[in-house]
């Protein structure tokens, strides 16, 4: 069963914000938000995690909501170069569980 | 930033013939390592986890026999597609991640194109 739900597309004007949601209702209090994004006929590439305060680091930022329920990956600047398939993933952080693939949102930087 | 390398990039062979692919961590021992498998327009599908030093667990449906799978060493990890058959044309993609911290995130090879003829 999918836990997180996910548009199915995006589209997004170069040096624009993107910003992609991602609903997790029903994650558990040990389990953190993963982001990837798979750039065509590549393997994924890890973009920032979080448990329940807002990251950033030089790729992006995630905003998780207070409740934990849903949160939003941020590319600032959206590149042609961004232009992929980004995976919102949650995982356990107990024992080692690997990480399981929704179908994703796919995103298109248009210039 | 952790690199997990993947080799080779690209297979075409017949039918019938054994595959190997290799998938090393280049600057961190990973204790425990997964492989993926990605059909066309699909997502990723775990195919089985691979732990240093002990036997694969196959996800359902993965028949072991046919993937096999060996982890003998803490930056390396193989998998075999034995007798290999057009179905089995897929990108195989390993990931892995170290053991000391289990949030840390998953680092992916590059994948592995593999087109049985």
């Amino acid at each position: 069963d999918a836990k997180t739900t996910q548009p199915t597309s995006m589209d997004c004007a170069e040096g624009r914000a993107a910003n992609l949601p991602c609903n997790h209702s029903t994650i558990s209090g040990n389990e953190y938000v993963y982001w990837y994004r798979q750039i065509h006929s590549q393997g994924p590439q890890y973009i920032i995690h979080g448990l329940k305060n807002n990251e950033t680091n030089e790729m992006a930022s995630l905003i998780i909501t207070e409740d934990r329920k849903s949160s939003t990956l941020i590319l600032p600047h959206a590149t042609l170069r961004d232009t992929a398939v980004y995976y919102c993933i949650v995982r356990s952080y107990s024992g080692n569980t690997p990480l399981v693939f929704g179908k994703g949102t796919r995103l298109s930087v248009i210039a | 930033g952790a690199v997990v390398s993947q080799h080779p990039s690209r297979v075409i062979c017949k039918s019938g013939t054994s595959v190997k692919i290799e998938c090393r961590s280049l600057d961190f021992q990973a204790t425990t390592m997964f492989w993926y498998r990605q059909f066309p327009k699909q997502s990723l599908m775990l195919m089985a986890t691979s732990n240093e030093g002990s036997k694969a667990t196959y996800e359902q449906g993965v028949e072991k026999d046919k993937f096999l799978i060996n982890h003998a060493s803490l930056t390396l990890s193989t998998l075999t597609v034995t007798s290999a058959h057009p179905e089995d044309s897929s990108f195989y993609i390993c990931s892995a991640r170290t053991g000391s911290e289990s949030n840390q995130p998953q680092h992916f090879g590059d994948g592995t194109r593999l087109s049985i003829l």
